[in-house]
């Protein structure tokens, strides 16, 4: 049983440039929720995707953007890139129709931005 | 602004003692309360999911409570072991975004052998 999936593990790039991360959920779920985690900081929720619609946003710019896939894969996307930007990004699954359900997570990638 | 507050911020304990760790979070429109072990190069693995004041939940040695009305969680580990060693995490959601976890930044627990 295939877990949460993250692709790249590490990325750097260029302050103005573009950004692409992907995420396949665990087996079964069909949730998928992005999260931002600064070095020495709790993630910090960017947004959740459900029927490949947002369904939830956190306090992020438009710069960041997502889609989720019929599969329930899902990309992160950052435009613009900011030094600020560098950081682990964690996605999460969870079955949809279940509010508390705990998440399970990918490892993460980490970007670095020069 | 939603904060939630984790103490203390790392904690070192001997091979086979106890120890505990707080989460303290909004007690208004509370909705549930999750707890977290991360481990190093490992992704964050759930613990508990927590949704009733006064839910009190086990996993082997590991233990947590949970207080509402007062905006508070003890995370709690019996004899604590080497594989013990990891950041704990706790995250709230409340009842106004109940799809949003705000987390807190963690303890880091190092078992002393």
């Amino acid at each position: 049983d295939a877990g949460v999936t993250q692709s790249p593990t590490h990325l750097i790039k260029t302050r103005g440039q573009q950004v692409t991360l992907r995420c396949s959920p665990k087996s079964g779920h069909d949730t998928v929720s992005w999260y931002q985690q600064a070095l020495g900081q709790g993630p910090q929720f960017i947004f959740q995707y459900y029927e490949e619609e947002e369904r939830q946003r956190g306090n992020f710019p438009d710069r960041f953007s997502g889609h989720q896939f019929p599969n329930y894969s899902s990309e992160l996307n950052v435009n613009a890139l900011l030094l600020g930007d560098s950081a682990l990004y964690l996605c999460a699954s969870s079955p949809g129709r279940t509010y508390n359900s705990p998440l399970h997570f990918g490892n993460g990638t980490r970007l670095t931005v020069t | 602004i939603l904060n939630v507050e984790q103490s203390p911020q790392s904690l070192h304990v001997q091979e086979g003692d106890s120890t505990n760790f707080t989460c303290s979070f909004p007690s208004s429109n509370f909705y549930a309360l999750h707890w977290y072990r991360w481990e190093t190069a490992k992704s964050p693995e759930a613990l508990f999911v927590m949704t009733l004041n006064g839910d009190e939940k086990k996993k082997g040695r590991i233990s947590a409570t949970l207080n509402t009305k007062e905006g508070y969680s003890y995370l709690y580990i019996k004899g604590s072991q080497p594989e013990d060693s990891a950041t704990y995490l706790c995250a709230f959601s409340s009842v106004d975004s109940n799809y949003q976890l705000i987390w807190g930044a963690g303890t880091k627990l190092i078992i002393k052998p």
